[in-house]
Parts: structure tokens; C-alpha cells; sequence
């Protein structure tokens, strides 16, 4: 089935750690997107990725990496530098563009990251 | 700037209608979503309008779009249990494609 998949669903992470959440997709889409999801709050954009090989931050960047060396694979490194990682982390996918093509945005099941 | 406002919380008795409302600021947004979370799991996406419609219907989901006033509602017809989620509303953009989204609106759906 196609589809975007995260991994893990569940992460703890001590202070101090660096910690990398998995989002692969095999959609063939060009584009994807990390976003941070806190209660009460929206969803947050934190990097994207147009393309393979380039990427841009989002509102929320800081404390945050991200690579994009295949089409498939968007991983996002959570740093030590991010001081209030505890959230719910979800990855999308979509064809790029600027929406002409009727395309939309597909999210993945999300990862819940907890700093013990 | 980018701004997409909804209120938090909806309640509503099984069977009635529900209506979920959303403003937003970018006017050169091309398209705009409503999405569904259930507790703990992603986003689903329910339904998306194009800007140069003012109304879309899919089933029991009605989409309605006020350019002029950038507001845009969501009306759940015959509203089950099933239906209790949060509700995001999200704009599409135009600069890289990116989704802008709302707070989300917790619907509760009585029996």
C-alpha cells in the first residue's frame, strides 16, 4: 500500500541527547514536511524539502536537522539545543507546486517524542 | 502574514448538524483543506476547496468559502459519535507550498 510510514510511534529521549525520527514515503512525491503538533496548539512547520538534496526551515527550525539524500526519505534529528522537545511529530507528503495541480498534503500516523 | 484562526471546542447532540468555522489571511491561497485527527494518530485529510469556488459538497461534508471575508466553514450533516475528532482547517501557501494551519477545533458529539 502506498503511503508515508514513521518510526518509531514512541520515543523517549534523556536531556542532552540527540534523537532522529524516521519518515519514508512511496508516494513518489517530490515534496515533504515536518510539522510539531503541541496540545491546543496547531501544527507547527518546522523544515521542507522541495526537491532531493535541499531543504528549508519552517517557522520552528531552531534546534532541529534534517536531510533529504533520497526522494523517499525526509529524516528529522531532534538536538540538544531544542530545549522543549516533548511533542507529537508528524512527516506529510505531497507533489510540489503552487496548488494549480489540485495536489494535496498526506501525513503520516505521527511520532510521540518524550524528554525524560 | 500567515494566520489561520478556528475556535477550540464544538459540542453537538447525534443527528444534528455540526458547523466548524475558519479564518484566514493569505489571500493569494490557492487552496484550502480540512483535515481530521482522532486521538494519538495522524491527520486525514476530509475534503479541499479551490479558491475560485465558494462551495463544495462531498457527501455528508459541505464546504462553503467566503473569498472576500477569508472565511471558510465545514458542516457535517447528521453528525454521529464517530465524528467527535479535532478538526483543522489549513491554507495552502502559495510560497513552497507549505500548509498553514489553524488550533484545531475539538468536535464532541453527544448521544
Amino acid at each position: 500500500d502506498g503511503g508515508i510510514t514513521q518510526s518509531p510511534k514512541y520515543l523517549f529521549r534523556k536531556e542532552g541527547q540527540n534523537v532522529t525520527l524516521s519518515c519514508e514515503q512511496n508516494l513518489n512525491h517530490d515534496a515533504m514536511y515536518w510539522y510539531r503538533q503541541d496540545p491546543g496548539q496547531g501544527l507547527r512547520l518546522i523544515y521542507y524539502s522541495q526537491i532531493v538534496n535541499d531543504f528549508q526551515k519552517g517557522d520552528i527550525a531552531e534546534g532541529y536537522s534534517v536531510s533529504r539524500e533520497k526522494k523517499e526519505s525526509f529524516p528529522l534529528t531532534v538536538t540538544s539545543a531544542q530545549k522543549n522537545p516533548t511533542a507529537f511529530y508528524l512527516c506529510a507528503s505531497s507533489i510540489p507546486g503552487t496548488g494549480r495541480t489540485g495536489n494535496t498534503i498526506y501525513f503520516g500516523e505521527g511520532s510521540w517524542l518524550t524528554v525524560v | 502574514g500567515e494566520d489561520v484562526e478556528q475556535s477550540l471546542f464544538l459540542s453537538v447532540r447525534e443527528g444534528d448538524s455540526s458547523v466548524i468555522n475558519c479564518t484566514y489571511t493569505d489571500s493569494s491561497s490557492t487552496y484550502l483543506y480540512w483535515y481530521k485527527q482522532e486521538p494519538g494518530a495522524g491527520l486525514q485529510l476530509l475534503t479541499y476547496i479551490f479558491s475560485n469556488m465558494d462551495m463544495k459538497q462531498d457527501q455528508r461534508l459541505t464546504v462553503l468559502l467566503n473569498k472576500k471575508d477569508k472565511h471558510l466553514s465545514l458542516r457535517i450533516a447528521d453528525t454521529q459519535t464517530g465524528d467527535s475528532a479535532i478538526y483543522f482547517c489549513a491554507e495552502r501557501y502559495n510560497q513552497g507550498g507549505k500548509l498553514i494551519f489553524g488550533q484545531g477545533t475539538e468536535l464532541s458529539v453527544k448521544p
